[in-house]
Formats: structure tokens, C-alpha cells, sequence
């Protein structure tokens, strides 16, 4: 099965940074990724599909890169809500995979 | 509006069983595939099972694939996941999924969960 790889599981940023999460797949699954949002004691949200398309109603400041194997989401300007679990799930097969999560935190 | 209404989450004995449920409703719940993805405490997300519009082929992960069984009756827009033989392990809040056909199937939309507790 292919595994996704998260880095860096936990990082903290202040509000207006720039923040770059990375997900890895251990084999390539073209651009066949998501990306979630789970604030803290919500629900999942989706992000980002198809490597980089961003779903209808996300912020514009959320964008995804990458296809193959690494793939990125980038927060262009972090706001004190989008502190969060974010992560990743390839679905070029089955089985649909997550990666272990990023915590973003304000410092 | 377009939502997930989960219920049937309950505190089970290790080897019991449970069926829980997902209500949906705002879209035509047919045309969609549906899925569980589970997240125990303080972990991440994990995909459970997927199954087609037309509740003809499901899909599972290894670590339930045999004691869970996905299902869906379209006449009341519900879907089902029956889980057998449970173990501490399965210990989770099971989040109801509408799932979108990339190759295979990424989320759109998610219900709030219900808690599946296993313990003795």
C-alpha cells in the first residue's frame, strides 16, 4: 500500500507568515490528492482537491501544489483561524490513505 | 441543506456489535458514492469503507475489512456500516462522508460523528 508522509507534524507562525506544509507518497499517485482542514473540535473540511484546485469557498490565501510524489499546501498569510490539523489523502487507489496530520498553532 | 446526520454511536463490549447510521439529505443521495472514516481520540483520520451509488461494489481498509460490512438504502437516503467482532481498537468517532470521483474518491462533506466506544 502507499504511504503518505507528512512534514512537519507540528509547526507554530505568527499571524502574516507564510506556512508550507509538505505531504510525500511513498509511490506516485499523479495528482490524485486532498487536503483537509480540521479546526479544533470541528469536522474535517476540504481544501484542496486534485493536487491543487481549491475548493468553492476556501480562502483565497490556501493553494496546493505538486503531482507525482510531493505535494505541497501553502497558507500565504496565516489568520488566526486557520489554526489547525491539516491533512492530506491520495486517491489514486484504494487504499484511501491520510497522512498523519500537521498541527498549525499561532505563536 | 445539504447535510450528514449520524446516530447510533453507543459504549460496546470488546467482540460485540453495533450498526450506526448516516442520514443525509439536500442532494440526491443516489448519485453519490459514500463513505466512513473513522478518527479515534487525539489521532488522525482514518478511511474505513466506500460504497458505490448504487450499493453494488464496497470498498475496505485491511483492519475491517471481514467484521464490517458497508450498506445503503437509497429509498431513505441512509447509509450503514454494521461492525462485528469490535475490538478496543475500534474505538472512535466514525464520520459519514459524501465522496467526490477523482480516480477514486476524495470528501465534500462530512457529518459531525458519532462515538463508538469499545470497552469492557
Amino acid at each position: 500500500d502507499i504511504q503518505m508522509t507528512q512534514s512537519p507534524s507540528s509547526l507554530s507562525a505568527s499571524v502574516g507568515d507564510r506556512v508550507t506544509i509538505t505531504c510525500r507518497a511513498s509511490q506516485g499517485i499523479n495528482n490524485y490528492l486532498g487536503w483537509y482542514q480540521q479546526q479544533p473540535g470541528k469536522v474535517p473540511k476540504l481544501l484542496i482537491y486534485a493536487a491543487s484546485t481549491v475548493q468553492s469557498g476556501v480562502p483565497s490565501r490556501f493553494s496546493g501544489s505538486g503531482s507525482g510524489t510531493d505535494f505541497t499546501l501553502t497558507i500565504s498569510s496565516l489568520q488566526p483561524e486557520d489554526v489547525a490539523t491539516y491533512y492530506c489523502q491520495k486517491y489514486d487507489s484504494v487504499p484511501l490513505t491520510f497522512g498523519g496530520g500537521t498541527k498549525v498553532e499561532i505563536k | 441543506e445539504v447535510q450528514l446526520l449520524e446516530s447510533g454511536g453507543d459504549l460496546v463490549q470488546p467482540g460485540g456489535s453495533l450498526r450506526i447510521s448516516c442520514a443525509a439529505s439536500g442532494f440526491t443521495f443516489n448519485n453519490y458514492a459514500m463513505s466512513w472514516v473513522r478518527q479515534a481520540p487525539g489521532k488522525g483520520l482514518e478511511w474505513v469503507s466506500t460504497i458505490r451509488g448504487g450499493g453494488d461494489v464496497a470498498y475496505y481498509a485491511d483492519s475491517v475489512k471481514g467484521p464490517f460490512t458497508i450498506s445503503r438504502d437509497n429509498s431513505k437516503n441512509t447509509l450503514y456500516l454494521q461492525m462485528n467482532s469490535l475490538r478496543v481498537e475500534d474505538t472512535a468517532v466514525y464520520y459519514c462522508a459524501k465522496a467526490i470521483r477523482g480516480y477514486y474518491w476524495y470528501f465534500d462533506l462530512w457529518g459531525r460523528g458519532t462515538l463508538v466506544t469499545v470497552s469492557s
